[in-house]
């Protein structure tokens, strides 16, 4: 069964300083996606990393992809209270066209 | 702007009682999914349906069924409610088509249910 880990479970910090959230497998994955989900509403698609190494830039949020295409991981610069929320990676299993595996999640909260 | 609306954000139900959850898209979209969603947990996949009158079991099915009778309104049901079934369930859309391996999912608000 394929799984993705996500850690930390939980990081709260303060606002201005950088951090990183990491989402790791032991299995191959053609992509991966991450979504952040603010209380009371539903995920909503940031990025999707395709290419081994592939990096990907959102304003001050940096997406890699490991080069095996086991991992990756969200490099957050200079946080804000509105980067509170929950982050979750997903990606498509190999025999499957249309489900997503997805990581339990990093809550993220950003102190004023 | 795309929009899937699910149709209650809260639900308080009792023990034994059937519940419906009703979902609906309007951004044309062939897959359409239930999840629950339970903390420490992820999002877990109940059914989900590429077609009309089409669906297909996710990890976690028992105690659920759906009905998919037009494209855009897809419809969780819980037979006969427990409190383990207590829950956020999220519904997603998505594109079928093309590089389907990186459709996004849409996802609406969510609704809480309670079963007491």
């Amino acid at each position: 069964t394929q799984l993705l880990e996500q850690s930390p479970q939980f990081l709260s910090i303060q606002e201005g300083e950088n951090l990183t959230v990491y989402c790791n497998s032991s299995s191959v994955f053609s992509s991966l996606q991450w979504y952040r989900q603010e209380p009371g509403e539903g995920p909503v698609l940031l990025v999707t990393v395709v290419t081994g190494g592939e990096v990907k830039k959102l304003k001050r949020l940096t997406f890699q992809f490991g080069d095996a295409r086991k991992d990756s991981s969200l490099h957050i610069t200079a946080a804000q209270p509105g980067d509170t929320g929950l982050y979750l990676c997903a990606g498509p299993p190999g025999v499957s066209n249309y489900q997503l595996i997805w990581g339990a999640g990093t809550k993220l909260i950003i102190k004023p | 702007d795309v929009k899937v609306t699910q149709s209650s954000r809260y639900l308080v139900k009792r023990t034994g009682e059937k519940v419906f959850l009703e979902c609906v898209q309007d951004m044309d979209h062939e897959n359409m999914f239930w999840y629950r969603q339970d903390p420490g947990l992820g999002l877990r996949l109940i059914y989900f349906s590429y077609d009309v009158k089409m669906k297909e079991k996710g990890d976690i099915p028992e105690g659920y069924s759906v009905s998919r009778e037009k494209k855009e309104r897809f419809s969780l049901i819980l037979e006969s409610a427990s409190t383990n079934q207590t829950s956020m369930y999220l519904c997603a859309s998505s594109l079928l088509g093309g590089d389907i391996f990186n459709q996004p999912q849409h996802f609406g608000d969510g609704t809480r249910l309670s079963i007491l």
